[in-house]
């Protein structure tokens, strides 16, 4: 089945710089990656999803790239702000017909 | 619409005793799943549901059972309750199917003694 590798588990930066999550994917029948974000002691929320067919989408300061040949995608957001800080989730759905999500990045944004 | 809306908030069970995890949602759905949260383990799917009448395993299936008798409910039950199922449990939806967003309910926090 597929297996969704997360780094880094923590994630520390200084607010205005730009922060990057990676994943990796085993199956190669994936075909759809979306990120999810978690607040603390919150649910977890979509905020971006890729499509197989996609190579890069943005949504203001968030951007998913993907590389199929690689088997990776990854997250970024400019100009981190404070409200940035939370627990980030990448995920990949493909012919299982589930999603398998990675153990989470905990993103801490600095003032 | 209310969402996904599950109950109870907190539960704390002794060994061996069976409980159900209520989660329901308004939005006509058809896709269902049941996760649980664990520290540093990210959320990993119990079981879930393609429509009424259709369930299936997820990664961690043992121990619970699912059954899906009506569009908006999926209950979840725990058989004989374990330390190892103390987590905390997110029911989600989607319009469809695990290629579209999934809509979280709040959580329950199970506690097993």
């Amino acid at each position: 089945g597929e297996n969704v590798e997360q780094h880094p588990s923590t994630l520390s930066v200084q607010e205005g710089d730009s922060a990057v999550i990676k994943c990796t994917y085993s199956d190669s029948a994936s075909n759809y990656f979306p990120w999810y974000k978690q607040e603390l002691g919150k649910r977890p929320q979509l905020i971006i999803d890729i499509r197989s067919n996609v190579g890069e989408k943005k949504d203001q300061r968030i951007a998913v790239t993907l590389n199929k040949t690689a088997k990776h995608f990854s997250l970024h957001i400019t100009e981190t702000q404070p409200e940035d800080s939370a627990v980030y989730f990448c995920a990949a759905g493909g012919s299982q017909g589930n999603l398998i999500f990675g153990k989470g990045t905990k993103l801490s944004v600095k003032p | 619409n209310a969402g996904v809306t599950q109950t109870p908030k907190f539960q704390v069970l002794k060994t061996g005793q069976s409980m159900t995890l209520q989660c329901a949602q308004d939005m006509n759905h058809e896709y269902m799943s049941w996760y649980r949260q664990d520290p540093g383990m990210g959320l990993r799917l119990i079981h879930y549901s393609v429509g009424a009448g259709i369930t299936d395993q997820g990664e961690v299936p043992n121990g619970y059972n699912v059954s899906r008798s009506t569009t908006e409910d999926f209950p979840l039950r725990l058989l004989s309750a374990a330390p190892s199922q103390t987590s905390v449990y997110f029911c989600a939806s989607s319009i469809r199917g695990h290629y579209y967003e999934q809509y979280f309910g709040p959580g329950t926090r199970l506690t097993v003694t």
